[in-house]
């Protein structure tokens, strides 16, 4: 079974940091790209950052440029968002999720992990 | 940046209706265009990719149709599983921006 399991959320203060991890079982990680895409409570879905199966490209939300860094480890299937600078409207469910990618480059993202809560609050 | 647009916010309707939700493409997309559903406190869940493909164990009552900058998600007829937030995403370019949601609740 294709799995992501998200961890890392949590109580921060304006200004501090986390790290969140995404632990993904059931398919050849190496193979695809992943996405993180956050949730603000009662709000919809932001894309927030991407990285391609073997780093090569990264992107980023201007709302998280210069502060999130996004990271995986093909070795232990795992993808990860460092988040530094945090501020309140960054508060939300990150859920990581991987990208399907077809010849003509249509995607979309199938599966998504359950999220992890992220308060940044003082 | 392309921005999404739908149609209705939200929408009430029964079971058994046929509903239709509305997505607009602030550019031409093509057919780079998604379909997610999503139930409070669940992950989105995917039901349409590349505006008209059904993904892999979704019901048919579920069809998506439209390229360039109009796009529908319409669902024959309502069950009760289905009330919940839907979303549309375009995946033509990053950022990789989503429709603002509409929330489909039982009348």
């Amino acid at each position: 079974e294709v799995q992501l399991v998200e961890s890392g959320g949590g109580l921060v203060k304006p200004g501090g940091s986390l790290r969140l991890s995404c632990a993904a079982s059931g398919f050849t990680f190496s193979s695809y790209s992943m996405n993180w895409v956050r949730q603000a409570p009662g709000k919809g879905l932001e894309w927030v950052s991407s990285i391609s199966s073997s780093s090569s490209y990264i992107y980023y939300a201007d709302s998280v440029k210069g502060r999130f860094t996004i990271s995986r480890d093909n070795a232990k299937n795992s993808l990860y968002l460092q988040m530094n600078s945090l501020r309140a409207e960054d508060t939300a469910v990150y859920y990581c999720a991987r990208e399907e990618i077809t010849m003509i480059e249509e995607n979309w993202f199938d599966p998504w992990g359950q999220g992890t809560l992220v308060t940044v609050s003082s | 940046d392309i921005q999404m647009t739908q149609s209705p916010s939200s929408l009430s309707a029964s079971v058994g209706d046929r509903v239709t939700i509305t997505c607009r493409a602030s550019q031409s997309i093509s057919s780079y265009l998604n379909w997610y559903q999503q139930k409070p406190g669940k992950a989105p869940k995917l039901l349409i990719y590349a505006a008209s493909s059904l993904q892999s164990g979704v019901p048919s009552r579920f069809s998506g149709s439209g390229s360039g900058t109009d796009f529908t998600l319409t669902i024959s007829s309502l069950q009760p599983e289905d009330f919940a937030t839907y979303y549309c995403q375009q995946s033509y370019s990053t950022p990789r921006s989503f429709g603002q949601g509409t929330k489909l609740e039982i009348k």
